[in-house]
């Protein structure tokens, strides 16, 4: 198993411009989740999906958007990038809603100029 | 909007010491209390995890002790080595609610062990 995948690594954005940041688990785990890291602030949540077709808004989730066709993909999209959205991004797969071990991603660096 | 804080941001040990790190949460139902560990460059990945119905849960040399009356739980490595050094998260997962399922990270200690 590939575990939980994100691309891309790294991305440089310039303000205004949007992006999708990809995220694939092949666990057939029906929660997903997306988080936000930065320094001194922990890891917040942005937005997650209990199973396909259904998303719901986290701690964070202004100017992100999040959809959910299919068990394995949730994709995070930027609408205008903004430099208070440079941070790591991470995406999180566990079995259930409730699972306290959620895999993690190896993240994507967004920086936003 | 619940919150776990966490202390210190920053902690260093020599090699062969124990590592303590503390958190405190909200009076609130939780359900675990999962610790996370990161090395630079990583995703976080699940160290060892706790229920609030259990005072002390032991794992090789990682130890998380849980007191409910002053609603702290703690991580303790003992003998840390260097390879132990990584950036360590405290965090819950909410029982019920709205919040159901919510996995909620405190802010994160980052461990550096010196040989």
């Amino acid at each position: 198993n590939a575990g939980v995948t994100q691309t891309p690594k790294f991305q440089v954005l310039k303000t205004g411009q949007s992006m999708t940041l990809q995220c694939a688990q092949d666990m057939n785990h029906e929660y997903m989740s997306w988080y936000r890291q930065d320094p001194g602030m922990g890891l917040r949540l942005i937005h997650y999906s209990v199973g396909a077709g259904i998303t719901d808004q986290g701690e964070v989730p202004n100017g992100y958007n999040v959809s959910r066709s299919t068990t394995e993909d949730f994709p995070l999209r930027l609408l205008s990038a903004a430099p208070s959205q440079t941070s790591v991004y991470f995406c999180a797969s566990s079995y259930q809603r409730g699972g306290y071990e959620q895999y993690f991603g190896p993240g994507t660096r967004l920086t936003v100029t | 909007q619940q919150q776990v804080k966490q202390s210190p941001q920053s902690l260093i040990v020599q090699k062969g010491g124990i590592s303590i790190i503390n958190c405190a949460y909200e009076n609130t139902a939780f359900d675990y209390f999962p610790w996370y560990q990161q090395f630079p460059g990583k995703g976080p990945a699940l160290l060892i995890a706790i229920r609030p119905d259990v005072s002390e849960k032991k794992e090789g040399r990682f130890t998380i002790s849980f007191n409910k009356s002053a609603k702290q739980f703690s991580l303790h490595i003992m003998d840390s080595q260097p390879g132990d050094s990584a950036t360590y998260f405290c965090a819950h997962i909410n029982a019920g609610g709205t919040s159901y399922g919510k996995l909620t990270f405190g802010q994160g200690t980052i461990l550096t062990v010196h040989p």
